[in-house]
């Protein structure tokens, strides 16, 4: 989508390196994610962001942190990247829709390997 | 392309035919379901949803059935077409929740 946008697409680096991976949306949305997606297990909640000051961790928060600069920006930084943190990471924006459920909008995903 | 889903279930189907994916959920408070589509090398995609006060909902060439009893979600995709080759999440929400859930994903092929 791109009304998500996500930067870098792909990234290597080194065991101990600090990274930083960045999401903006035109949306306007209030709402924001980060996944980590693994082979065969899914997309997995890293963190997610109600508004600009509520943050929230999600179930693997381990090892990354978040800021939300902005309603259009929401970026993950992976502190001191280790090789399990190999994955596929999405960021996802999301609405209410008139059903009363939500939404999301995916990025097109960043793909790192942590050496 | 990416390497998603490498271990998953599979469904190989003709073009033409009518594919069926099927999702168990395990929470009894969701109340709202969601099937999202990925494309290699995309992020998942809305295809359509559906509430637990509802059984089964219609899309363009999209149904989704809900069978709570059993507690297990199905996506329906008439005359399935190359195009539909993607990786199939189904995803759950509670009432009031703000979190959702996404199973492990089913990666659905049409054979030409």
């Amino acid at each position: 989508d791109a009304d998500v946008t996500q930067t870098p697409r792909n990234r290597i680096t080194k065991t101990g390196k600090r990274i930083m991976l960045e999401c903006s949306q035109t949306k306007g949305h209030d709402r924001m994610y980060w996944y980590r997606q693994d082979p065969g297990l899914g997309l997995r909640l890293i963190y997610y962001s109600f508004d600009v000051k509520d943050i929230n961790k999600g179930e693997i928060s381990d090892g990354y942190s978040v800021s939300r600069q902005a309603q259009a920006k929401f970026s993950l930084s992976l502190e001191s990247a280790i090789p399990n943190q190999t994955a596929l990471y999405f960021c996802a924006t999301s609405d209410i829709r008139t059903s009363g459920g939500e939404t999301q909008y995916f990025g097109p995903g960043t793909r790192l390997l942590v050496l | 392309g990416e390497s998603v889903g490498l271990h998953l279930p599979t469904l190989s189907v003709q073009e033409g035919d009518n594919s069926i994916i099927n999702c168990a959920y395990s929470n009894s408070a969701s109340d709202y379901f969601i099937w999202y589509k990925q494309e290699s090398g995309k992020g998942p995609q809305f295809i359509i949803d559906i509430r637990s006060n509802m059984d089964k909902r219609q899309g363009q060439r999209v149904t989704v059935l809900l069978n709570k009893t059993v507690k297990h979600l199905s996506l329906q995709i008439a005359a399935t077409q190359p195009g539909d080759s993607a990786v199939y999440f189904c995803a759950e929400m509670e009432a009031g929740g703000f979190k959702t859930i996404f199973g492990a994903g089913t990666r659905l092929f049409v054979k030409a």
